[in-house]
């Protein structure tokens, strides 16, 4: 079946570095995707979306780039904090009805 | 996300015990959903509601059952407990092809 996956599981970054998590998607009939940020103990939050009708979308220190020709999604983060630190799913509508995530990317912050 | 409430927050159960989950929202949305998340790994769809009287099964909707009793309530069943059931369990809701908010998720152990 369809699938949405990530490059890598953990990615360590330096306070203050930016950071990229990566994400791809195989549905190329997907039209909106969206970047969720999961604390510990806590339920997934939205972070930034993007409709297939965009390439690049910016937010507050974040910025979703979608590349529909490879189905490859990235966040980046500028910046970085440690309250950064979370785990980061991708997640894609192939149709109106529902959302399809990946396993998720576990980012760590040191000082 | 306060304005989706999920009770209980932790239950410890036993095998072949009835249990419920319920949902609670107050943003007005006509779509929930049940999530199940385990360790390590990204959310699965169980069960998802686009109004009281529509209801569809998820990718892993074996063991569970759903019951929409009103635009707001959406309660999660399993109705016989096994131990593979343990698991983070999400409620969602979103409006139309839009972003879905989260709830705070129940920890879910079935000994």
């Amino acid at each position: 079946g369809e699938s949405v996956g990530l490059h890598l599981p953990t990615l360590s970054v330096q306070e203050g570095d930016n950071s990229i998590i990566n994400c791809a998607y195989s549905n190329s009939a997907s039209d909106y995707f969206i970047w969720y940020k999961q604390e510990s103990g806590k339920g997934p939050q939205f972070i930034i979306d993007i409709r297939s009708n965009m390439d690049k979308r910016q937010g507050q220190r974040v910025t979703v780039l979608l590349n529909k020709t490879v189905k490859h999604l990235s966040l980046q983060i500028a910046a970085t904090q440690p309250g950064d630190s979370a785990v980061y799913f991708c997640a894609e509508t192939p149709n109106t009805d529902k959302l399809i995530f990946g396993t998720g990317t576990r980012l760590q912050v040191f000082p | 996300d306060a304005d989706v409430t999920q009770t209980p927050r932790n239950r410890i159960t036993k095998t072949g015990k009835r249990i419920m989950l319920e949902c609670s929202q107050t943003k007005g949305h006509d779509r929930m959903y049940w999530y199940r998340q385990d360790p390590g790994l990204g959310l699965q769809l169980i069960y998802y509601s686009f109004d009281v009287k529509d209801i569809n099964k998820g990718e892993i909707s074996d063991g569970y059952s759903v019951s929409r009793q009103a635009q707001a309530k959406f309660s999660l069943s399993l109705e016989s407990a096994i131990p593979n059931q343990t698991a983070l369990y999400f409620c969602a809701t979103s409006d139309f092809g839009d972003e879905q908010f989260f709830g705070p998720g129940t920890r879910l152990t079935v000994l």
